[in-house]
């Protein structure tokens, strides 16, 4: 059984703060990686994807992947309230770009003004 | 630019009664459509998937039925809801190629009482 790890949280971090958002996986094959931001009673929005070992930025987002370790994690810098949302962590089953999406159940993250 | 459309928004339906959701796909050729639900506390789950028209997979056997008329419409459907068909219910497309990206529709939020 192929699982995606997270921790369901409420992770709360202070206005300004990062948070950070993390993840594991079961399947050591697998190749692409996303991060899905799903504001409550609204569905998930694509925040970023990474393929490669490494950090992957964008603006204040920064997707960080250790494919060794199996884990991937997300960082917001300068968290906004507005950034409050759970977090999903998707993981592409099996080889290459054909398998479906594997979800974590989220994190939800709270940002205190 | 792509656009998902979903319909209904909401819908409350009484236990036994049929089901019919329907899914859109604007801007794009040849998409692969899929069929998630989340329930309460629940992971999102795939229920279904279409690389093309007339080609379903099923995911997780129940009492639903996902067809694809057209290259992109794909409608969801149950001759008999049951309490536990309850959920979020949300669409999504990608086109295949090397990231394979899934990019969800609005969601159409089933209660069955």
């Amino acid at each position: 059984q192929k699982e995606v790890e997270q921790n369901s949280g409420p992770l709360s971090v202070p206005e300004g703060a990062i948070a950070s958002l993390n993840c594991t996986y079961s399947d050591r094959v697998s190749q692409s990686f996303f991060w899905y931001r799903q504001y409550s009673g609204k569905s998930p929005e694509l925040i970023m994807s990474i393929y490669s070992n490494g950090d992957k930025e964008d603006g204040r987002f920064t997707a960080q992947l250790n494919k060794a370790s199996q884990y991937v994690s997300l960082l917001i810098r300068d968290s906004q309230p507005s950034d409050s949302a759970t977090y999903l962590c998707a993981v592409r089953a099996g080889e290459g770009s054909q398998g479906n999406l594997i979800f974590g159940k989220g994190t939800k993250l709270s940002v205190k003004p | 630019s792509q656009t998902i459309h979903q319909w209904p928004a909401t819908l409350v339906q009484p236990v036994g009664s049929p089901l019919s959701l329907e899914c859109t796909v604007e801007g794009t050729s040849n998409p692969n459509l899929y069929w998630y639900r989340q329930a309460a506390g629940r992971g999102l789950q795939l229920l279904f998937y279409s690389i093309g028209i007339g080609q379903i997979s099923s995911e997780v056997p129940q009492n639903l039925s996902a067809s694809r008329p057209q290259d992109r419409q794909f409608i969801l459907s149950s001759k008999k809801l049951l309490l536990s068909d309850s959920g979020f219910y949300l669409c999504a497309w990608s086109v295949m190629g090397l990231t394979d990206t899934q990019y969800f529709g609005p969601g159409t939020r089933l209660t069955v009482l």
